[in-house]
């Protein structure tokens, strides 16, 4: 099956340093990539939907200057969280679509996370 | 916009008794629905989806749903749960023509007891 790999799985870093994020589809080329924000013991809460080779489209109260997303090619999109401060610290999980399901709905494949712990 | 909500928050089952985790959601078009099992760390796992077609979708390690229209629920259902089936279980849903863009409900955390 569709796999998406996240790196690093847990990462701890100072308050106002940044910290980048991996998301890679493994072995299938994805032409959509999401993000998403999980708080302890909460939903999931979608950050924001990285399309390759253009600007990913945030969702209402996040903001973009400090989650910046790169979606440089079908197998690979970043999330870079600018100057992080300790309220930043979550899970963050992506997800991305297999471009050979666009005639459908086509399935998301979700990553195994990133624990990001701001000290 | 489309909203998603999943009745209980957790659901104490003993093992091998069967389980039904609510959902219900609110949208103004058509829609897909999913289930998801997250265990503690890890990312989602797609248990099952309802696309169209027959309205009971079965899934893996022996779930169901059923999608009901005019109720507009999806509930899911296991006639004997077993401990390794202990997790948080997310319903979600997207518009037909909504980009493909996914909400998901709160979350359910299914524990089952010996």
């Amino acid at each position: 099956g569709a796999v998406v790999s996240q790196h690093p799985s847990r990462v701890i870093c100072k308050s106002g340093t940044s910290v980048k994020i991996e998301c890679r589809s493994l072995d299938f080329q994805a032409t959509t990539m999401f993000w998403y924000r999980q708080f302890p013991k909460q939903s999931l809460m979608l950050m924001a939907t990285s399309n390759e080779g253009s600007k990913a489209t945030y969702e209402q109260g996040v903001e973009k200057d400090k989650f910046l997303i790169n979606h440089a090619s079908l197998t690979l999109s970043t999330l870079t969280v600018t100057s992080a401060h300790p309220e930043d610290s979550s899970f963050y999980i992506c997800s991305a679509r297999d471009r050979r399901e666009l005639g459908g709905f086509g399935e998301q494949y979700f990553g195994p996370g990133t624990r990001l712990t701001v000290t | 916009a489309q909203s998603v909500t999943q009745l209980d928050s957790q659901v104490p089952v003993f093992e091998e008794a069967p389980v039904e985790l609510r959902c219900n959601y609110s949208s103004s078009v058509s829609v897909y629905l999913f289930w998801y099992v997250q265990y503690p760390n890890q990312g989602l796992q797609l248990l099952l989806k309802y696309l169209s077609g027959s309205t009971l979708v079965k899934g893996i390690n022996g779930f169901e749903a059923e999608f009901n229209k005019s109720q507009t629920s999806f509930h899911l259902r296991k006639p004997s749960v077993h401990i390794s089936d202990t997790a948080e279980y997310f319903c979600a849903v997207s518009e037909v023509t909504g980009g493909f863009k996914t909400i998901f409900g709160a979350g359910t955390r299914l524990f089952v007891k010996a």
